[in-house]
């Protein structure tokens, strides 16, 4: 089993749409985790930390679920400029997921 | 403050030479690496250092050397280029390894024929 796994997609969401990801991990000792948004033949730029009690910045908000090892990532309304890779990384092994591929449709 | 750059954007290299990709970064920070990134993968550690003079292998380091002599640079050398090396790679910072924003250069897109 790869250690943090992310369905690659792609989605393909109207604008005003709500989408979800989730990215799952193996180790359950990894402590840290993160949002990256990587945009086409671009480097990955952090998005948002991902903590125990989740937390929420603007339209997009993030939650840890320990018990059943994954994360999420939630976007509200999306925007055409929200079109782009969304890697998740799961520290303990500085892991990166192979990122899950987001369109919005106008 | 110029972040991490990296040189050179695009490197074309045939079967068997060797080039070093330069990263450096101005941020004063301890954590750089470096992670190649193929179609449709996510980023896979090559080699990692966590201060001057200290370097560890990630999880692909074949075919890769790197040195870190001081805190601002962190070259990667590859010893004789495979097709299999045709990747994009980049170099990335950070205070720490596991509590802290990375921070990435713009990658380098390498090809090997």
């Amino acid at each position: 089993r790869k250690e943090v796994e992310q369905d690659p997609g792609p989605f393909n969401v109207p604008e005003g749409a709500t989408v979800a990801f989730n990215c799952t991990y193996s180790n359950s000792a990894s402590q840290s985790f993160f949002w990256y948004r990587q945009d086409c033949r671009k480097e990955p730029k952090l998005l948002m930390s991902v903590y125990s009690s989740g937390n929420e910045d603007g339209r997009f908000t993030a939650q840890l679920n320990r018990a059943s090892q994954y994360i999420s990532l939630l976007i509200r309304d999306s925007k055409l400029s929200d079109s782009a890779t969304y890697l998740c990384v799961v520290i303990g092994a500085l892991t990166f997921g192979s990122g899950t591929r987001l369109q919005v449709q106008p | 403050n110029a972040g991490v750059t990296q040189t050179p954007k695009f490197q074309v290299l045939k079967t068997g030479q060797s080039m070093t990709l330069q990263c450096a970064q101005d941020m004063n920070h301890e954590y750089m690496s470096w992670y190649r990134q193929d179609p449709g993968m996510g980023l896979r550690l090559i080699h990692y250092s966590v201060g001057a003079g200290i370097t560890d292998q990630g999880e692909v380091p074949n075919g890769y050397n790197v040195s870190r002599s001081t805190t601002e640079d962190f070259p990667l050398r590859l010893l004789s280029a495979a097709p299999s090396q045709t990747s994009v790679y980049f170099c990335a910072s950070s205070y720490s390894p596991g509590e802290s924003e990375q921070y990435f250069g713009p990658g380098t897109r390498l090809t090997v024929t």
